[in-house]
């Protein structure tokens, strides 16, 4: 059974038009993590949440926006999304801190802008 | 600052060939850790395999093995007897601490194709 759930699999925004994706976690972890995911790239972080408190890469645009209503959902905003905006967007979890930590990823959203 | 180079793009092999996948990473932490993710088609990325920075011992899953080197930095991964369910982007990835939380810094990924 998936344990990290990202919904919808496939989205299609219009360029400028808010659009939210959503995570759920059946894991009970307490860091949710967003990373986006361009085309032939790494992923990259973009924020995380450790509990309630929310964290900002530092390079991450003012754009992207992130809730965490709950321990087990976690949602991305994009409030203006331009056609660079288009990619796979993974959620993760994680429990703990520690730098050893094993992360379990969502099957991604992939996001097209038109 | 952390990075990880995996200089092979793309791979081709053939069913049953042995393939080696390639990382090299920088860190100026003496306690880090090295991962592996396979992300096939499907999107997800799938944990393959944790390695901390004091364990220099290979390791062996199945057909699955890996050669950490710190001397050289390199965590590499070899496939025996590779089969076309292994085709998938392969990504090394080397952990730091964030604000909290772990940060994942991936190399760009390789992409493993096998033929039948």
């Amino acid at each position: 059974d998936a344990m990290v759930i990202q919904n919808p699999r496939y989205q299609v925004t219009q360029f400028g038009k808010p659009v939210t994706l959503s995570c759920s976690q059946t894991l009970n972890h307490n860091v949710m993590y967003w990373y986006q995911q361009k085309s032939s790239q790494a992923p990259k972080l973009l924020f995380h949440y450790y509990d309630k408190d929310f964290n900002n890469e530092a390079d991450t645009p003012d754009n992207f926006q992130s809730r965490r209503p709950n321990t087990s959902f976690c949602f991305l905003d994009i409030r203006s999304p331009g056609l660079g905006d288009a990619a796979m967007y993974l959620c993760a979890t994680s429990y703990g801190t520690g730098v050893d930590t094993e992360a379990f990823f969502g099957q991604g959203t992939r996001l097209t802008v038109v | 600052a952390q990075k990880v180079t995996q200089a092979q793009t793309e791979i081709s092999v053939v069913e049953k060939e042995d393939v080696t996948l390639d990382c090299v990473y920088e860190t100026r932490d003496t306690t880090y850790y090295l991962f592996w993710y396979k992300q096939p088609p499907s999107g997800e990325l799938v944990f393959l395999i944790r390695r901390n920075s004091f364990d220099e011992q290979n390791e062996i899953s199945g057909r699955y093995s890996w050669n950490f080197q710190k001397s050289t930095s390199s965590f590499n991964f070899t496939i025996t007897a590779s089969q076309v369910v292994d085709s998938a982007v392969y990504f090394c990835a080397l952990s730091e601490m964030g604000r909290g939380a772990q940060k994942l810094v991936f190399g760009q990924g390789t992409r493993l194709t096998i033929n039948p």
